[in-house]
């Protein structure tokens, strides 16, 4: 069935240090999201990736979309004490047009 | 961006009691709502799906008889637990596209917390 693999499962990292997520899926994606979800709290989008090979950015925050359309990647650059939760990475369900397969998440942590 | 209410924010029960989960979407209609449950550290699990005036969809293996979904308005979807034993006890969080269409971002409510005792 369908999966997406995201790695790894923990980062930790010294504040300013960076931080990269990746995910990779057993089809060709139409798109991919990608959520945050803080420490007791609820998912919150961040992006939508569509285009194959598409880059955006959100401050301190790169999105990556394969060229093949089958992964992506989040990286923050500098992390602060802000970004900590677990980063959640979200696509279409080949069975179902309303529903996200999701991946494992990556949760970051900073060193104290 | 949209704004899902989702109450109550935890509750702690005894076993064999029900627990009744509202979610409300407050500024747009939401034709579709998603739940899902999460355990600790880990991935959202789909429980089912809720559609407005219609049956709920359930994935595999959650039983429609324990997890009682009602989506009788387009502003409001239920989860009822019914009979709650203490390995209900987990995260509970609904969703919703605002626009019901494909490929949407989900907006969340900001889950129920259920502990059985």
């Amino acid at each position: 069935g369908q999966q997406v693999m995201q790695i790894p499962q923990y980062q930790h990292v010294q504040e300013g240090e960076d931080f990269t997520t990746y995910c990779n899926s057993s089809t060709t994606l139409s798109n991919i999201q990608w959520y945050k979800q803080r420490p007791g709290g609820h998912p919150v989008f961040l992006i939508q990736l569509v285009k194959s090979g598409e880059v955006k950015k959100q401050k301190r925050l790169t999105f990556q979309f394969g060229e093949a359309k089958k992964n992506s990647s989040l990286h923050i650059t500098a992390t602060q004490t802000t970004d900590v939760g677990t980063y959640f990475c979200a696509e279409p369900s080949m069975d179902s047009n309303y529903q996200l397969i999701w991946g494992a998440g990556t949760k970051l942590i900073i060193k104290p | 961006g949209a704004v899902v209410s989702q109450h109550p924010s935890w509750v702690i029960c005894k076993s064999g009691t029900s627990v009744k989960i509202e979610c409300r979407s407050l500024d747009f209609q939401a034709t579709t709502m998603f739940w899902y449950r999460q355990f600790p550290k880990q991935s959202l699990m789909l429980m089912a799906t809720s559609n407005e005036g219609s049956k709920a969809t359930y994935e595999q293996g959650v039983e429609k008889d324990k997890f009682l979904i009602n989506h009788a308005s387009l502003t409001l979807s239920t989860l009822t637990v019914t009979s709650a034993h203490p390995e209900d006890s987990s995260f509970y969080i609904c969703s919703a596209p605002r626009l019901g269409g494909f490929n949407e971002k989900l907006f969340f409510g900001s889950g129920t917390q259920l502990s059985v005792l």
